[in-house]
């Protein structure tokens, strides 16, 4: 049973460029939410996709946007990176409960490392 | 919102002895839950222990229990018999919803 799998491990961009991290929930998860953190802090949250939508969002600006496909899989965009951008990003997934709440159990991938120079 | 203190930077602990990790947090929620997770240099983030903010019980998870004071807004790790496998960072994070919130981390180095 394959875990939350990122790719890729590493990236290297200029500030200006935009780039596209991707991600695969763990099988029978349907719920993805991305997480950066910053050299030396805890992750913060950057928002959360389930059913192909954004469900919640953190304090990211609009440069942050993200998909989710029908198979689960996701995708982080950043545009106009900026030095501050260089971070880990982490994806987590989970499942919706019947009930419509989430699980509270997250599970993490190993992450993107994205440096910005 | 929801906020979360980890005051201890960085601890060491003796190989097979206790350490204990504290966090704090700030919530007007009643329902929530709360986790400790692991983070190795893999970086992939690991969940220690987690605890429902309605269960009175302390959770335990053979080596790795919790002190969740509640009214206190308290919710400590300790590590019995630390290994030198437990070497890593530690997260204490609050859940209510969709938002987890982390700590800042704590560097926990066991010395053999």
């Amino acid at each position: 049973d394959a875990g939350v799998t990122q790719s890729p491990t590493h990236l290297i961009k200029t500030r200006g460029q935009q780039v596209t991290l991707r991600c695969s929930p763990k099988s029978g998860h349907d719920t993805v939410s991305w997480y950066q953190q910053a050299l030396g802090q805890g992750p913060q949250f950057i928002f959360q996709y389930y059913e192909e939508e954004e469900r919640q969002r953190g304090n990211f600006p609009d440069r942050f946007s993200g998909h989710q496909f029908p198979n689960y899989s996701s995708e982080l965009n950043v545009n106009a990176l900026l030095l501050g951008d260089s971070a880990l990003y982490l994806c987590a997934s989970s499942f919706m409960r019947g009930d419509g709440t989430p699980n509270e159990k997250l599970f993490f991938g190993s992450g993107t490392q994205l440096s910005v120079l | 919102a929801q906020t979360v203190t980890q005051s201890q930077p960085e601890m060491s602990v003796q190989e097979a002895e206790t350490v204990t990790l504290s966090c704090t947090y700030d919530t007007s929620e009643n329902n929530y839950y709360l986790f400790w997770y692991k983070q190795p240099p893999s970086r992939q983030m690991i969940l220690v222990i987690r605890q429902e903010a309605y269960k009175q019980q302390n959770a335990t998870e053979n080596r790795f229990s919790v002190n969740f004071q509640k009214a206190a807004k308290s919710f400590s790790l300790k590590i019995s018999d630390s290994q030198l496998g437990d070497t890593a960072m530690y997260f204490c994070a609050f859940r209510n919803n969709n938002d987890m919130r982390f700590g800042a981390g704590t560097r926990l180095t066991v010395k053999p």
